[in-house]
């Protein structure tokens, strides 16, 4: 069972255009929605994260926004660079139903911003 | 400050052989895990740990074993390679002063031939 579903795979965008990525979740019990960027060769690295008490965060041209009734959360990139390149995976947790703060992935977003 | 330390960067086994991959982190973070990566599965949990002495299993536990006598090292073992286990290996760590956002390594390539 998958608990995180992320759409799409793969996103071509126009430099300066919007990338929007969508995440949606199952466990009710996840409080915790970190967004991670991933260069070819190199691990995950922290992006962007919310908590369930608010309803958007910005930070830059990264703007998370989050439906806590409809379980879903997306990631916006306004003026979308060809350095934003790369893969984008959504990722929930929480420290109740025996998460334990575990990291659920979702399956990842290729994004490539053309020049 | 080194971050997340994971050693090799890179290995090739044979089937049936074991080996270990080193997973440090000098932040004193209480929470570590592991996870593979294969193309189209995003990131898979294999093991994870809250405190030196305490491990459990995440979504693909078999064939890999783990301990965590401190709180920095957290080593992961392939007990008989298979060629299944052929991936990119990443370790991770996290603290409740660092917000749970986890931090990653540069992974570790493996291939089983």
């Amino acid at each position: 069972q998958q608990q995180v579903k992320q759409s799409p795979q793969s996103l071509i965008v126009q430099k300066g255009g919007i990338s929007i990525i969508n995440c949606a979740y199952e466990n009710t019990a996840f409080d915790y929605f970190p967004w991670y960027q991933q260069f070819p060769g190199k691990g995950p690295a922290l992006l962007i994260a919310i908590r369930p008490d608010v309803s958007e965060k910005k930070e830059g041209r990264f703007t998370i926004s989050f439906n806590k009734s409809a379980k879903q959360f997306s990631l916006h990139i306004m003026d979308s660079q060809p350095g934003d390149s790369a893969t984008y995976f959504c990722a929930a947790t929480g420290n109740s139903g025996g998460s334990n703060y575990k990291l659920t992935f979702g399956k990842g977003t290729l994004l490539t911003v053309n020049p | 400050n080194a971050g997340v330390t994971q050693t090799p960067k890179f290995q090739v086994l044979k089937t049936g052989q074991s080996m270990t991959l080193q997973c440090a982190q000098d932040m004193n973070h209480e929470y570590m895990s592991w996870y593979r990566q294969d193309p189209g599965m995003g990131l898979r949990l294999i093991h994870y740990s809250v405190g030196a002495g305490i491990t459990d299993q995440g979504e693909v536990p078999n064939g890999y074993n783990v301990s965590r006598s401190t709180t920095e090292d957290f080593p992961l073992r392939l007990l008989s390679a298979a060629p299944s286990q052929t991936s990119v290996y990443f370790c991770a760590s996290s603290s409740r002063a660092a917000n749970y956002g986890y931090t990653f390594g540069s992974g570790t390539r493996l291939t089983v031939v």
